[in-house]
């Protein structure tokens, strides 16, 4: 079993309609859990980051947790071409003497279609 | 402020070749890190750097060494390239205030003949 997992699709969804990823992670230690997005021969950008159960919300974005069955999701509201891109879940884990390894899913690619 | 800068953007490598990839970070974080990124594999950790003056390793680091020069700067080496190698390297960074949240560099596209 992947230690993240994701489906790698692609999801397609209309312009203006809500998209919604999915993530399931293994390790029921992880902390923190991160959305990156990828747009194609780019690199990753930080969308959404959140620590504690429950939905975070910053503008047409929300992160969902649920440390029990051990899910995150992203949903992506009003969607827009623009958001065609792959997007990759990341759980974390802590290192001896600072820093945070991260374990990436292997990404969603949304399509937005007009 | 450029953030992560990797260079270079593009190698084509012979298989044998070595070559160092650089990277540096303008943004005194503390922890730097070294990923791969193969179609349908996602990104792997391939060395990573807690602090400076210590390096691990991650995930995928058969082939590959990584010097920590100073707090800004973070390399990877390949001795000796093989076509396994070919890929698509992202250096990241974290530290400072959001201390959990990784910042990546362009990327690096090595193949390897």
């Amino acid at each position: 079993q992947k230690e993240v997992e994701q489906n790698s699709g692609p999801l397609s969804v209309p312009e203006g309609a809500i998209a919604s990823l999915n993530c399931t992670y293994s390790d029921r230690g992880s902390q923190s859990f991160f959305w990156y997005r990828q747009y194609s021969g780019k690199s990753p950008e930080l969308i959404m980051f959140i620590y504690s159960n429950g939905d975070k919300e910053d503008g047409r974005f929300t992160a969902q947790l649920n440390k029990a069955s051990q899910y995150v999701s992203l949903l992506i509201r009003d969607s827009q071409p623009s958001d065609s891109a792959t997007y990759l879940c990341a759980v974390s884990g802590r290192v001896t003497g600072g820093g945070n390894k991260l374990t990436f899913g292997t990404g969603t690619q949304l399509k937005v279609e007009l | 402020n450029a953030g992560v800068t990797q260079t270079p953007k593009f190698q084509v490598l012979k298989t044998g070749q070595s070559m160092t990839l650089q990277c540096a970070q303008d943004m005194n974080h503390n922890s730097m890190y070294w990923y791969r990124q193969d179609p349908g594999m996602g990104l792997r950790l391939i060395y990573y750097s807690a602090s400076e003056g210590t390096t691990d390793k991650g995930e995928v680091p058969n082939g590959y060494n990584v010097s920590r020069l100073n707090k800004r700067e973070f390399s990877l080496r390949l001795e000796s390239a093989a076509p396994s190698q070919t890929s698509v390297y992202f250096c990241a960074s974290s530290g400072g205030a959001s201390k959990n949240i990784q910042y990546f560099g362009a990327g690096t596209r090595l193949s390897v003949l």
